[in-house]
């Protein structure tokens, strides 16, 4: 597709359960973020991936959370042990490289989790 | 890393420019300013950005001042459509990641 794909678009969890939210960034585009917003707040930076680098993990507020980016593509965001704090709405992004006009960030519409 | 400060909140006529200001006195020479915005349930978008000089696109326009300590984010003819929470960020040079604060939110009105 033309841009950020993130699902599910909404999502449902009891707390305690485990819950798995996907982006597809947008082809050749070598940088992706995580970022979380709560209702009415700003944008808090989760995690951030660049090419084949270790990435930037620190944003994640515990150590339920955590990602992973497969081929350099697709990238999985998981909480575990789900927690009522943790609704939020999940927004990813991707850019094409570092610097300069390559720096802009394109986002999915995000993925709305709620913890009841 | 450099931060910003913007007024928390703004109103703006239809067809009048709208013009959001953003002060980031501690941003280091070789920082980026750039600007989104976040429509409601939507993710945000990008602007515009900018280093010295100013900036102008199909969107708006950036007003960067001298000493680089403040910015303007101007909207030359404000739209209803263009209601929505603009922020302003500063890119430190030794990270890519964009930290974004808790903006302007700008209402347009008929």
């Amino acid at each position: 597709g033309a841009g950020v794909s993130q699902s599910p678009s909404n999502k449902v969890t009891e707390k305690g359960k485990d819950v798995e939210l996907r982006c597809d960034p947008i082809s050749g585009h070598t940088a992706l973020y995580w970022y979380r917003q709560s209702l009415g707040q700003g944008l808090e930076f989760l995690i951030y991936f660049q090419g084949n680098s270790a990435p930037d993990k620190s944003g994640l507020p515990s150590d339920r959370f955590s990602a992973e980016r497969t081929g350099g593509s697709v990238s999985t965001l998981t909480i575990q042990r789900t927690q009522q704090e943790d609704s939020a709405v999940y927004l990813c992004a991707s850019s094409l490289a570092r610097g300069g006009t390559n720096e802009k960030l394109f986002f999915g519409s995000g993925t709305q989790l709620s913890v009841l | 890393d450099a931060k910003t400060t913007q007024p928390t909140s703004m109103d703006c006529a239809e067809g009048r420019a709208a013009n959001l200001p953003c002060n980031h006195s501690t941003i280091s020479g070789n920082e980026y300013v750039y600007w989104y915005r976040q429509i409601h349930s939507q993710g945000p978008q990008y602007i515009i950005h900018g280093l010295k000089n100013n900036e102008t696109n199909e969107m708006a326009s950036l007003i960067i001042t001298e000493d680089r300590k403040s910015s303007t984010l101007i909207l030359p003819h404000a739209t209803l459509r263009d209601t929505a929470v603009y922020y302003c960020i500063v890119r430190p040079y030794n990270t890519d990641k964009l930290i974004f604060g808790t903006g302007t939110r700008l209402q347009v009105f008929p």
